[in-house]
């Protein structure tokens, strides 16, 4: 069975530009998390998206908005991007709707801003 | 407010001998709790958790971990560290509100020996 895959794997913009993450979960998944995992921050909670909804999303501005297709998969945009958007941006998904199963994470994408 | 914390950045251990990661955790209603493993330049790997019934929980790879509610931790443990152990731990709390966050404590990088 096939994990979660994520795209690019890197990916190098200037500030100003507009970057766009994708998601895909594992095969009968419906929810999907996005994390920044900034050098010395740890993860810190994006977005969470189930059923094609946004169901929560954390202390980041409006420029981090994403979505979610009808097969489950996940698009994660930063506009206006800043120096300190650099970091790996991780997926991860889960069979229920924010409930205690596992979570099963991306390989995750290097976003880079000069 | 959910908090987790990890209160060592670092941790070194010779191989072959037994290994503790500490966490803690602050959560209102009943904890659900995770840990997770990043190898360089990789996403999250799932080790193991605890939902509801034994203390002690087993995991993947030989690891274990001790839920204690009086002291509010939930540390890893294995009995005979690898070198190839050698990565950084993430503790992770699912939050009980209602919102379904999951709150990641900074990590743990965990060193062994040879």
């Amino acid at each position: 069975e096939a994990g979660v895959t994520q795209s690019p794997t890197h990916l190098i913009k200037t500030r100003g530009q507009q970057a766009t993450l994708r998601c895909s979960p594992i095969s009968g998944h419906t929810s999907v998390y996005w994390y920044q995992q900034a050098l010395g921050l740890g993860l810190q909670f994006l977005l969470w998206y189930d059923e094609g909804e946004e169901r929560n999303r954390g202390n980041f501005p409006p420029r981090f908005s994403g979505r979610q297709f009808p097969n489950y998969s996940s698009e994660l945009n930063v506009n206006a991007l800043e120096l300190e958007d650099s970091a790996l941006y991780l997926c991860a998904s889960s069979s229920d709707r924010g409930g205690i199963d596992t979570q099963y994470f991306g390989p995750g994408t290097r976003l880079t801003v000069l | 407010a959910q908090s987790v914390a990890q209160p060592e950045d670092q941790v070194n251990v010779a191989e072959g001998n037994p290994l503790t990661v500490k966490c803690t955790y602050s959560v209102s209603g009943n904890p659900y709790l995770f840990w997770y493993v990043q190898y360089p330049n990789r996403g999250l790997q799932f080790l193991l958790k605890y939902i509801t019934g034994d203390n002690l929980v087993k995991g993947s790879y030989g690891f274990e971990a001790e839920f204690n509610k009086s002291q509010t931790s939930f540390h890893l443990k294995k009995p005979s560290a690898l070198v190839s152990d050698s990565a950084l731990y993430f503790c992770a709390v699912r939050d009980a509100s209602g919102t379904y966050k999951y709150i990641f404590g900074t990590g743990t990088r965990l060193k062994v020996l040879a």
